[in-house]
């Protein structure tokens, strides 16, 4: 089983549609949790960390479920620049600290 | 804009070439990372470094090696190319010595071995 699983989609959307991703992971042990977005053929780039009591960022919401081992991005009113995919990171604690990164869900708005 | 380069930004090179990837950060980051993703997939994390004179190996095998001379800069060496080395190479730095990363990733260097 991979340490991170996400649905690899495409989540295909028209404008202004509510969506959501989820992410688990398996090592009970992991302490911190990132949403990154990744546009194609570039870099990845933080989008939001994601904290126990959940926390939103303008139309991004993001949840932890620590006893279920996932979590969630909801991003609310899509646009068409929101098409990318979202790369769910999550860091073990007690260990070497290194960020393991999720295969990605990819996300198109479409007009 | 993160201050994280990588050179080339595309390379294509023939079986057997010694290449270097290389990766530049100026925030002064002690962590930093070489990322190897192919088209649709995970990052896969190949060398690590927590600073100077550190260097780790990650999760995924390779055939490459690192060095860290220089808290800046962390170039990635393939001693010999092979067509399954043909993929992504994404370099990042980051600044927490412990859990709250946030990466800065380079625009990444894409190599083509034929």
């Amino acid at each position: 089983r991979k340490e991170v699983e996400q649905d690899p989609g495409p989540f295909n959307v028209p404008e202004g549609a509510t969506v959501a991703f989820n992410c688990t992971y398996s090592n009970s042990a992991s302490q911190s949790f990132f949403w990154y977005r990744q546009d194609c053929r570039k870099e990845p780039k933080l989008l939001m960390s994601v904290y126990s009591s959940g926390n939103e960022d303008g139309r991004f919401t993001a949840q932890l479920n620590r006893a279920s081992q996932y979590i969630s991005l909801l991003i609310r009113d899509s646009k068409l620049s929101d098409s990318a995919t979202y790369l769910c990171v999550v860091i073990v604690s007690g260990g070497s600290y290194i960020p393991t990164f999720g295969r990605g869900t990819s996300l198109i708005v479409h007009p | 804009e993160a201050d994280i380069y990588q050179t080339p930004r595309y390379l294509v090179i023939g079986t057997g070439k010694k290449i270097t990837l290389e990766c530049s950060q100026t925030m002064g980051h002690d962590k930093m990372y070489w990322y190897q993703q192919d088209p649709g997939m995970e990052l896969h994390l190949i060398h690590y470094s927590y600073g100077v004179n550190s260097t780790e190996k990650g999760d995924l095998s390779s055939e490459s090696t690192v060095s860290r001379i220089r808290t800046e800069h962390f170039p990635l060496t393939l001693e010999s190319a092979r067509p399954s080395h043909t993929s992504q190479y994404l370099c990042a730095s980051s600044d927490s010595p412990t859990t709250n990363e946030k990466l800065f990733f380079g625009s990444g260097t894409q190599l083509s071995v034929l």
